[in-house]
């Protein structure tokens, strides 16, 4: 069975600082998917970096970076220069060779302070 | 570019009473998914169809019913409602289930009461 941990249930933090949300996770697949979902306040889930557990580089999409640290099993999402409208729900998933779609954490609230 | 379309977006219900929600994808994905959302739960799988014509059980399938109408449809059926199930449902679609590496899309949401 899959798990995903996120330890943080909320977090502030100032606006135009860097954030980093912390997820865990535990597998018997050698081979997975990790994902990071952002959903604001209007509900929607939208999509933001994957890593592959065989991926040899951190993933990064713009602002967005995953410090992949296969050994512990670590995959935090790391945002840079931090803005009003990252405050969200964040959600970290994973996927395994299976059909079964993601396993989700409970998700870490942001709130981006001016 | 539609992507996942869910409906309705909103929906009372009192207890006992059933309803149908209905889901469909035009980026002519393999497989479709059933969560809900539960403030501090996170998305728990209800259901899900690894392909047109399977559909398997999820992490919490009590009291839903689910059918693959075609490639592009896959509705959830609360058949009597319980207070329990007042939650947010998404439906989410992905072109391979067995693919790791791409992400899967979701619908925007139902947001559903009952009473």
């Amino acid at each position: 069975a899959q798990k995903i941990t996120q330890t943080q249930p909320g977090m502030f933090v100032q606006e135009k600082e860097a954030v980093t949300l912390d997820c865990t996770y535990d597998t018997s697949d050698p081979s997975y998917g990790l994902f990071w979902y952002k959903q604001p306040s209007s509900g929607e889930m939208i999509f933001l970096i994957y890593q592959g557990s065989y991926d040899q580089q951190n993933a990064t999409e713009g602002r967005y970076s995953l410090n992949f640290q296969k050994a512990r099993k670590s995959a935090n999402l790391v945002i840079s220069a931090s803005q009003l409208g990252d405050s969200a729900m964040y959600f970290c998933a994973m996927k395994g060779g299976g059909a079964d779609g993601l396993t989700f954490g409970k998700g870490t609230h942001l709130i981006i302070q001016p | 570019n539609a992507g996942v379309t869910q409906t309705p977006k909103f929906q009372v219900l009192k207890t006992g009473q059933s309803m149908t929600l209905q889901c469909a994808q035009d980026m002519n994905h393999n497989s479709m998914y059933w969560y809900r959302q539960d403030p501090g739960m996170g998305l728990r799988l209800i259901y899900y169809s690894a392909s047109e014509g399977t559909t398997d059980k999820g992490e919490v399938p009590n009291g839903y019913n689910v059918s693959r109408l075609n490639k592009r449809e896959f509705s959830l059926r609360l058949e009597s409602a319980a207070p329990s199930q007042t939650s947010v449902y998404f439906c989410a679609s992905h072109v391979f289930g067995g693919q790791t590496g791409s992400p899967l899309h979701f619908g925007n949401g139902t947001r559903l009461t009952v009473t």
